[in-house]
Order: structure tokens, then C-alpha cells, then sequence
């Protein structure tokens, strides 16, 4: 079946750093992959769809130079929270469509405390 | 945009009976409802999913009915098991990308 990795699965940082996190489709490419967030007890919220090869489409509201995305190849796209602050702490998952299909699969998440 | 609105927000039943949950979507371009099962700190897994081209789809205890017309599309589950227990979301893909609805925690007495 199709696999998401996605790294770190924990991460504690300072308040003011930067915090890096990976998604890779394992065997199959991906031309778009997105980026949720999650706060405790609430749904899966959008922040970023991120297209292999050009700019990331954000959703209303995100704000793309604090969540700077790269989707340098058909298997890998990165999130970057920058200048972290503890309001940002949350459980991020992200997700990646197989070329050409409509199903999701999703990594395992990254639960980022800013301290 | 597109807006899923999901009920209940939580559901309690008696091992062995059956759970219901209702989702209404508001873009009638979406063709694709998938539902996902989510424990607590782990991915959403899918659990089944249908097409806009059927009313129905089932899967062993699980199945998913769709009413285009009224734009809404159901989750059952039959014979619950406390296994069951988990939040259950569902979703409705506008242009690919998907929005979720609020979801459902489940809770399945023994």
C-alpha cells in the first residue's frame, strides 16, 4: 500500500527557532501533497496545498512566511514553521495524493511544542 | 468554498449496536467522500470511501451512503465493537484537496 513518512514525530524547540518537517511518499510519487494542522480535540484544519515544482497554495488565513513549504521532487515536501511561538504548537500532519488519484494517505504527524 | 458540516460531535452506544454518522457538504462539484478514523495521537486512516457515481458502498460493518441531491452522505456502523472507539471525520475533496468535517468522537460501551 501507499506509504507517507513524515519526520520528526516530536519536537520540542525555543521560542524564536525554526522548526523543519518532512514528508516523503515511500513508494509512489506525489505532484501534490498538503499540510493540516491539528490543535487537541479539534478537526484537521488546511493550512497549505504544495505543488511539486512551483509556489504552495495557502489557505485563507496562513501565512506563508511563518509556514514555508518546498516540494522540491515527486516524493518530498518539507514544512518550515519560522520563528516559532508557542501559539503555533500543535499536532501537524500531512498528507500526499498518488499522481492521479483522488485518495489521501497520510504521514504520521509531527506534534511540534514551542516552549 | 466548500463547507462540511458533520453530526453528531459525539456518539455513546452499547457494544453490538449500530452508530450513524451524518455529514452535509455544500460544493455540488464534489465527487469523492472519503471517511477517516483517527485515534488519539496517531494519522487518520481511511475506512472507506465512495464515488458520486453510487448511492451506496459497503464493507463488511462499515458502510457509506450518499444523496447527491441532498448533498449528504452517511457512515454506518453495525455490530460495534469497543475497538470502534475513535473520532471519525469525514471529508469532501474541492479541487483535490480535502476539507474536513468537524468529526465525531465514538465511544462504544462494552
Amino acid at each position: 500500500g501507499a506509504v507517507v513518512s513524515q519526520h520528526p514525530s516530536w519536537v520540542i524547540c525555543k521560542s524564536g527557532t525554526s522548526v523543519k518537517i518532512e514528508c516523503r511518499s515511500l513508494d509512489f510519487q506525489a505532484t501534490t501533497m498538503f499540510w493540516y494542522r491539528q490543535f487537541p480535540k479539534q478537526s484537521l484544519m488546511l493550512m497549505a496545498t504544495s505543488n511539486e515544482g512551483s509556489k504552495a497554495t495557502y489557505e485563507q488565513g496562513v501565512e506563508k512566511d511563518k509556514f514555508l513549504i518546498n516540494h522540491a521532487s515527486l516524493t518530498l515536501s518539507t514544512l518550515t514553521v519560522t520563528s516559532a511561538h508557542p501559539e503555533d504548537s500543535s499536532f501537524y500532519i500531512c498528507s500526499a495524493n498518488p499522481t492521479g488519484r483522488n485518495i489521501q494517505y497520510f504521514g504520521a504527524g509531527t506534534r511540534l511544542s514551542v516552549l | 468554498g466548500e463547507n462540511v458540516e458533520q453530526h453528531p460531535s459525539t456518539l455513546s452506544v452499547q457494544e453490538g449496536d449500530s452508530a450513524v454518522i451524518k455529514c452535509t457538504y455544500s460544493d455540488s462539484a464534489s465527487n469523492y467522500f472519503p471517511w477517516y478514523k483517527q485515534e488519539l495521537g496517531k494519522r487518520p486512516q481511511l475506512i472507506i470511501d465512495i464515488r458520486s457515481n453510487v448511492g451506496e458502498k459497503k464493507d463488511q460493518r462499515i458502510a457509506v451512503t450518499l444523496n447527491k441531491t441532498a448533498k449528504h452522505f452517511s457512515l454506518h456502523i453495525t455490530e460495534t465493537q469497543p475497538e470502534d472507539s475513535a473520532v471519525y471525520f469525514c471529508a469532501a475533496p474541492p479541487s483535490g484537496k480535502l476539507i474536513f468535517g468537524q468529526g465525531t468522537t465514538l465511544q462504544v460501551k462494552p
